[in-house]
């Protein structure tokens, strides 16, 4: 079926450890997006690339990086997870441009210690 | 921040009523989306608005965009149990160095009971 696959789709980590979620898409689409939704905050923008080899900050970058080396591929990267990083994370590509409508993983639940 | 606001926060209603949620945002768009999203799932598109329309249908969903008030509203007619979910608003700026990024509302949390 085509569309989103994040991965894991739940994980506990601890604190100072390294973790890179995972996002695939195989609707050859140019733009995705990476957010974050805490209860209560609704969706918040972590990173974006609007085209394979670029990438851009979004509304809460910080502790965060992302790398687009393809189109299908879009990974996020905590260098060293925090508490305050505990949220459930989605991945989206955009189908039009970048003016179209979102389609969005089932997200990654994480919890850091 | 460019946030669309969705108003009410959570919404009850009995099934067959009629569901209405509102979106207010701050800057110039391009244009207007609705998202739903059940409990424990992504988000859902629902329909696409652009800034130079003012109204637009799909099944029983209509949505209204007033871009001099910088305010949308989402109707849901003859609503079901099935409908329970949370709803989004979601701008898209329309120049500089947001263009592409879609931001999110808090959402409105929509439940019909049988």
């Amino acid at each position: 079926i085509a569309g989103i696959t994040q991965a894991p789709t739940s994980q506990i980590l601890a604190a100072g450890r390294r973790m890179t979620l995972r996002c695939t898409q195989d609707m050859r689409h140019n733009a995705m997006y990476w957010y974050r939704q805490d209860l209560g905050l609704g969706l918040r923008l972590i990173h974006y690339s609007n085209t394979a080899g670029t990438t851009g900050k979004g509304e809460v970058p910080d502790g965060y990086s992302v790398s687009r080396a393809n189109t299908d591929d879009f990974p996020l990267t905590l260098a060293s997870a925090v508490p305050s990083q505990t949220s459930v994370y989605f991945c989206a590509s955009r189908g039009e441009g970048i003016t179209g409508e979102l389609f969005f993983g089932e997200g990654s639940r994480l919890t850091v210690l | 921040s460019q946030q669309g606001e969705e108003d009410p926060q959570a919404l009850s209603i009995q099934e067959g009523e009629n569901a209405t949620m509102n979106c207010s945002y701050k800057t110039s768009i391009n244009n207007l989306q609705w998202y739903r999203q059940n409990s424990g799932r992504g988000l859902v598109h629902l329909i696409l608005i652009r800034s130079n329309e003012r109204e637009k249908h799909s099944g029983r969903l209509r949505v209204t965009l007033d871009t001099s008030k910088k305010s949308s509203s989402l109707l849901i007619t003859a609503s079901r149990a099935a409908d329970t979910a949370s709803y989004f608003c979601a701008t898209d700026a329309n120049r500089g160095s947001t263009l592409g990024r879609l931001y999110f509302g808090r959402g409105t949390q929509l439940t019909v009971w049988p």
